[in-house]
């Protein structure tokens, strides 16, 4: 089945430091890539997605690119503030040629970062 | 604005008494979801719906069910079966067949047994 891994929290970073969010994917074909960011007591908003490999989706100083051969999706961003702290979430779809309908997302777990001043 | 409503914000409920979670879209979106999340688990798919009066169970369906019997109403019941309801509960909406079409999600409600 399909799964997405990612690294543990929470991160801790003081402001302006480099951030890297590492996710890595088991998929069947070429599924999709998101990144979803979820602030306290809040639902999941879209941060960036990607859908074939290569393509770099970015927002808001956040970049992620989709890496076939590494099955992978690590988000980065240059510079975090604090009102970056959030709870990060990788997550696929698969490709509908595979699955006919590719409605459902597998998340990961979530990493939790914490920036400081 | 289109979006997704769930409501309510906060919900308590006394052990045996069933309890339904609300969850409407404007967004136009065939396919709906349920997920829940615990801490260190991320979330996890209750039940999903594709189409009008059509729904699939998910990963964690024992102790939930649900109706759809409008394209913008997506209803869950917690039912007495569900022996640990105290979680968080997030509704998304998505186009179902489109891969670069993300899904969007409400702001959820948080169920408290007391």
């Amino acid at each position: 089945g399909n799964s997405v891994t990612q690294m543990e929290g929470p991160v801790t970073l003081s402001e302006e430091a480099f951030l890297t969010i590492n996710c890595t994917y088991t998929a069947t074909g070429y599924p999709s890539l998101f990144w979803y960011v979820q602030y306290p007591g809040e639902g999941l908003q879209l941060l960036l997605k990607a859908t074939k490999a290569d393509d770099k989706g970015s927002n808001k100083g956040f970049e992620a690119t989709y890496r076939k051969e590494t099955t992978s999706f690590h988000l980065e961003k240059g510079s975090v503030q604090v009102s970056d702290s959030a709870v990060y979430f990788c997550a696929l779809r698969p490709n509908p040629i595979n699955t006919g309908t590719a409605s459902k997302l597998t998340f990961g777990t979530g990493t939790r970062l914490q920036v400081t001043l | 604005d289109g979006g997704i409503t769930q409501s309510p914000k906060y919900l308590f409920r006394k052990e045996g008494q069933n309890v339904t979670l609300s969850c409407e879209q404007n967004l136009n979106h065939d396919a709906m979801y349920w997920y829940r999340q615990d801490p260190g688990q991320g979330l996890r798919l209750i039940y999903y719906s594709q189409i009008v009066n059509d729904f699939q169970k998910g990963d964690i369906a024992e102790g939930y069910s649900v109706s759809r019997e409008k394209k913008e109403s997506f209803p869950l019941t917690v039912t007495s079966a569900q022996k640990n309801p105290t979680a968080f509960y997030l509704c998304a909406s998505s186009t179902p067949g489109h891969r670069n079409t993300e899904a969007f999600f409400g702001q959820g409600t948080r169920l408290t047994v007391v």
